[in-house]
């Protein structure tokens, strides 16, 4: 069965570091592209970064481009969210995402709460 | 950055009703466009991805069409379990883009 699973989510003051974690099962991680998106309180949805292992490509939002960085380890097939230098509109419930080999996200972790406040 | 407009963004509807939510990309996006159902407090559901396949285990009732700019997405004969949120989603560049969101209540 094909799972992702996210922890690392909790509230930071402004300014500060957040490492979320995705742990994926179920099928090969490299092979996909993997990609975060987010969600304000009683807001839409927003993408926020992506990245294809076996390709060494990464692209952000330019709401986080320098700020956050997305990255993969295959050993372990985990996918994770390094978020520096958070701002209160960065609060959000973070999804982890897979995209469908013919397109959109056919599977989603359960969400992690981020919530950037003093 | 494509812009994904969705009208209306909310609407109400009765149970058995037929139902189309339109969305529109500020360029061509041919037919990279997907369809999403979200339940209060639940991670967003992909209904129909390459604007008209219907995702593996959704109902057939779910109809996505459109090519371009210009998109679809009817349910036919609304069940209790459709009343939720509904967005589209664009995959033909970078950075991906959503709909603003409709959202579907019982009338």
């Amino acid at each position: 069965e094909v799972q992702l699973v996210e922890s690392g989510g909790g509230s930071v003051q402004p300014g500060g570091s957040l490492r979320l974690s995705c742990a994926a099962s179920g099928f090969t991680f490299r092979n996909y592209w993997m990609s975060w998106v987010r969600q304000a309180p009683g807001k839409g949805l927003e993408w926020v970064a992506n990245i294809k292992q076996d390709e060494n490509e990464r692209n952000y939002a330019d709401s986080v481009k320098g700020r956050f960085t997305i990255s993969g380890d295959n050993a372990n097939n985990s996918l994770y969210l390094q978020m520096n230098s958070l701002r209160a509109d960065d609060t959000a419930v973070y999804y982890c995402t897979r995209e469908s080999l013919y397109g959109g996200y056919a599977t989603w972790g359960q969400g992690a709460l981020v919530t950037v406040s003093s | 950055d494509i812009q994904m407009t969705q009208s209306p963004s909310s609407l109400s509807a009765s149970v058995g009703d037929r139902i189309t939510i339109t969305c529109r990309a500020s360029q061509s996006i041919s037919s990279s466009l997907n369809w999403y159902q979200q339940r209060p407090g639940k991670a967003p559901k992909l209904l129909i991805y390459d604007a008209s396949s219907l995702q593996h285990g959704v109902p057939s009732r779910f109809i996505g069409t459109g090519y371009g700019t210009d998109f679809t997405l009817i349910i036919t004969s609304l069940q209790p379990e459709d009343f939720a949120t509904y967005y589209c989603h664009q995959s033909s560049r970078t950075p991906q883009t959503f709909g603003q969101g409709t959202k579907l209540d019982i009338k």
